[in-house]
């Protein structure tokens, strides 16, 4: 069974650094792109960014409003992903998801989502 | 950044009814088009990927339909366990992005 649960949200101070973790289960997350997507409260989704596979040389990319403050990571030895979020502003304020990539037919897209943890950015 | 514009924002429906919602993306998208089932309280669920094929454990009373810049999803019975809000996604190009979402509520 396929499952990711991610971890390490909270509340922390504007201008503050937050490391969510995402824990992969039930598949092998060394074959996958990986995503991380946000939900400010009462919110539509909102992309912050992919890594792509080792096959793809882990590269990233970012939505605008996070490029240069988020960095997305991985270790695939530990089944794990990672966001490390610096200089956090109110307006990340957010739920965020941890989400698998599917390749259907070299097409990589969302296709399993965690449960989501909650990031808080206030005074 | 391409822009996707679903309709209604929300919709009153009864158990049994057709529902129908459209998603408009701002230039062409071929199908790269996707759609997603959130509950309240819960993640998102992939349903529909390339705009029409249902992702696996998907029930056939979901179809989406559409190319290039109109698509559309039915539900074509509505079921109680479908009240929710669906969001349409382009992943044509980065950033990725998502239309506004559609709340589908009990009549």
């Amino acid at each position: 069974e396929v499952q990711l649960v991610e971890s390490g949200g909270g509340l922390v101070q504007p201008g503050g650094s937050l490391r969510l973790s995402c824990a992969a289960s039930g598949f092998t997350l060394s074959d996958h792109f990986m995503d991380w997507v946000r939900q400010a409260p009462g919110k539509g989704l909102e992309w912050v960014g992919r890594t792509r596979n080792k096959a793809n040389s882990y590269t990233t990319e970012y939505a605008a409003s996070v490029k240069d403050r988020f960095t997305i990571s991985r270790d695939d030895s530990k089944n794990s992903l990672y966001l490390q979020m610096n200089s956090l502003k109110t307006e990340d304020t957010a739920v965020y998801f941890c989400v698998r990539d599917g390749n259907y037919n070299g097409i990589h897209l969302l296709d399993f989502w965690g449960q989501g943890t909650l990031v808080t950015v206030s005074s | 950044d391409i822009q996707m514009t679903q309709s209604p924002s929300s919709l009153s429906a009864s158990v049994g009814d057709r529902v129908t919602i459209t998603c408009r993306a701002s230039q062409g998208i071929s199908n790269y088009l996707a759609w997603f089932q959130q509950k309240p309280g819960e993640a998102p669920k992939s349903l529909i990927y390339a705009a029409s094929s249902l992702h696996g454990g998907v029930p056939s009373k979901f179809s989406g339909s559409g190319s290039g810049t109109d698509f559309t999803l039915i539900i074509s019975s509505l079921q109680p366990e479908d009240f929710a809000t669906y969001y349409c996604e382009q992943y044509y190009t980065y950033p990725l992005t998502f239309g506004g979402g559609t709340k589908v509520e009990i009549k």
